[in-house]
């Protein structure tokens, strides 16, 4: 059964502090992996991630996969009270994509 | 453009009614989809649909029906609603499966079936 888990669950930080998200995943037929933020409306896009090892950048969010070990980061550095969302992580397999229960951050002032 | 477009944004439901949330979107996508998202849940598939006339099952299609009859519209129905369908739904469209840019999101219908 195609599975996806992200950890931790939730994550209370201070403003300046830096963290990573991290997302596993178990799907046949694997194609790539996407990353999400979600505020309180429809998520929005972040990352699309194929290749292994490769690092993708935008502003201080960064992200990265595995493919040998199934897993994916999102690393945020500085991070500011916008970053507060829920974070996550979609693995595709081609017709469709698996989202996991999403990882909620929260940046205090 | 306008993106994916859906309606209603709220709507209250009593318990063996019926109704359907439209979907739309301008940007000439094959493929589109409705997730359903519970409170402290991921999204879950309900259905998806590769191209005009045709569409398959997702995670959790009972209850659910769907039909694609041109590109743009993608109409989730709802024969007889059960207080397990409350929760907020979410169209979403890609050119592909691969959809290299991941979907575009519509802002979400929130349903409440009591």
């Amino acid at each position: 059964e195609d599975k996806v888990v992200q950890s931790p669950l939730s994550l209370v930080v201070h403003e300046g502090d830096t963290v990573t998200l991290n997302c596993s995943y178990e799907v046949t037929n694997f194609r790539s992996l996407l990353w999400y933020k979600q505020e309180k409306k429809a998520p929005t896009f972040l990352f699309m991630l194929t290749s292994s090892g490769i690092e993708k950048k935008s502003g201080r969010l960064s992200s990265i996969l595995d493919k040998k070990e199934l897993f994916s980061i999102l690393n945020i550095t500085a991070t500011q009270t916008g970053d507060s969302a829920i974070y996550l992580c979609a693995p595709n397999t081609g017709n469709q994509f698996y989202f996991g229960t999403g990882t909620s951050l929260t940046v205090i002032p | 453009n306008a993106g994916v477009t859906q309606t209603p944004k709220f709507r209250i439901l009593k318990i063996g009614q019926s109704m359907t949330l439209q979907c739309a979107q301008d940007m000439n996508h094959n493929y589109m989809y409705w997730y359903r998202q519970d409170p402290g849940m991921g999204l879950k598939l309900i259905y998806y649909s590769v191209g005009a006339g045709i569409t398959d099952k997702g995670e959790v299609p009972n209850g659910y029906n769907v039909s694609r009859s041109t590109t743009e519209d993608f109409p989730l129905r709802l024969e007889l609603a059960a207080p397990s369908q409350t929760s907020v739904y979410f169209c979403a469209s890609s050119y592909s499966g691969h959809a290299d840019y991941g979907y575009t999101f519509g802002s979400g219908t929130r349903l409440t079936v009591v």
